[in-house]
Formats: C-alpha cells, structure tokens, sequence
C-alpha cells in the first residue's frame, strides 16, 4: 500500500525558474491538499482540490499553479519561482465520505530551496 | 476566520514527566479536532481526533478532550518517553470550511533520557 508520495524530495532552483512538485495517492481520495511549511507559520494551505478538475484557492496562492486532471495525481507548479518560495512542501489527501472527520493523510514532503 | 492557538515551544522534559501541550480554537461552527505529530524529517501522522464535545481522542498513551465550553482541546501524556521527541500540531476541521484543515503553529517537543 504505497499511500501518498510525492516527489521529488528536495529540490535546489533559481530564481525565476518554474518548478514542479509532484503529489501520487493511492487510495483514490476525492479530496486533496497542497500546504507548505515555515517556522513560525505551522502549515498554511495553498490550494486544494475537492475532485478531479474542481481546485480552489487555499491561504496563500499568490505564484502557485494546481492542476488535477485525474483523481490521483494532484500537481503543484511555482511558474516563477522567488526566494520566498523556499520551504517545506505538504501534499495531503483525505476522503470525509468514507473516512471521516475530514482526516487528512500527509506525504513525506519536498524540500525547496530557491537560490 | 477560524484559529488554532497552542502552547509555544520548545518543549524539553526528562523520561517519564508528564506532559501537557495547550490548544484552544476559534471557530463559526461546530470543528472536528485533531492531534497530529511530525518526527525529523517526516511528515504529518494523525495521532488522534475527536468530532465532537466531550469526546476523548486516544492513541499511544496521548490522550485530549474535545471542551466545548472552553474551546480547548489540551494534549496530555502520563508518562513521555524519548521517542515521543517531535512536533505536535493541533488543527481543526471547522465544516463550513470545504474540508480544510487549520493549523496551530506547532509544539517541538524533546525528551532527554
């Protein structure tokens, strides 16, 4: 049961560079997560997604881009990516229906560090 | 909006102390929950929940109460043990709010043997 991955783990890039971070669940939530990690801030969301093709924007969006064309796959782009960017990155998935109490499962994070 | 507030960090205590980590919340409506805890290098695990008033989350010998009345939902150990060194999040799931997840700031937690 592999659960929830994401890739790469740790990620070095440039300024104004796009950058992709991936997010695979297999347990066929409907919901899914994308949250980044700051000392001082806890996590804070940045979008989610409530099914394939639904997104919707989460605390704080602003450089980010989601797409989520199948179920399983929940991908995060930084079109240009900025100092500020650099951070710890959370993709999360739950399913209320079938779980319940809005549980969110956490995959192991991507560490991103923009130059 | 909806909050989460929780003790500041860090937090160092010896083997087997007892240990407490304070939350409280804002929320519109009635929130589920949640205790989660992150070891180094890892990601968030549930370590327990509760979805309503007076409910008890228990795992791992951690256990928290939902009070409606104080709108606290306090962590407490009897016993701590090294390997309980981490991050503890408290959060909630307030229903109104499209199934997200808000986040107190977190509690790093060490343990000395």
């Amino acid at each position: 049961d592999a659960g929830i991955t994401q890739s790469p783990r740790y990620k070095i890039t440039e300024t104004g560079r796009q950058v992709t971070l991936m997010c695979h669940q297999t347990w066929s939530h409907s919901y899914m997560f994308w949250y980044r990690q700051d000392l001082g801030h806890g996590l804070r969301l940045i979008y989610y997604s409530a099914a394939a093709d639904i997104t919707d924007k989460g605390e704080v969006p602003d450089g980010y881009v989601v797409s989520r064309s199948k179920t399983e796959n929940f991908p995060l782009t930084l079109e240009s990516a900025t100092r500020s960017q650099t951070s710890v990155y959370f993709c999360a998935s739950s399913d209320p229906d079938r779980v319940g109490a809005d549980t969110q499962y956490f995959g192991p994070g991507t560490r991103l560090t923009v130059l | 909006g909806d909050s989460v507030t929780q003790m500041e960090g860090p937090v160092t205590l010896s083997e087997e102390a007892f240990l407490t980590i304070n939350c409280t919340y804002t929320a519109t409506g009635y929130p589920s929950l949640f205790w989660y805890v992150q070891y180094p290098g890892e990601g968030l695990q549930l370590l327990l929940k509760a979805t309503k008033a007076d409910d008890k989350g228990s795992n791992k010998g951690f256990e928290a109460t939902y009070r409606k009345e104080t709108t606290s939902f306090h962590l407490e150990k009897g016993s701590v043990q090294v390997s309980d060194s981490a991050v503890y999040f408290c959060a909630l799931s307030d229903p109104g709010s499209a199934r997200q997840l808000t986040f107190g700031s977190g509690t790093q937690l060490t343990v000395l043997p």
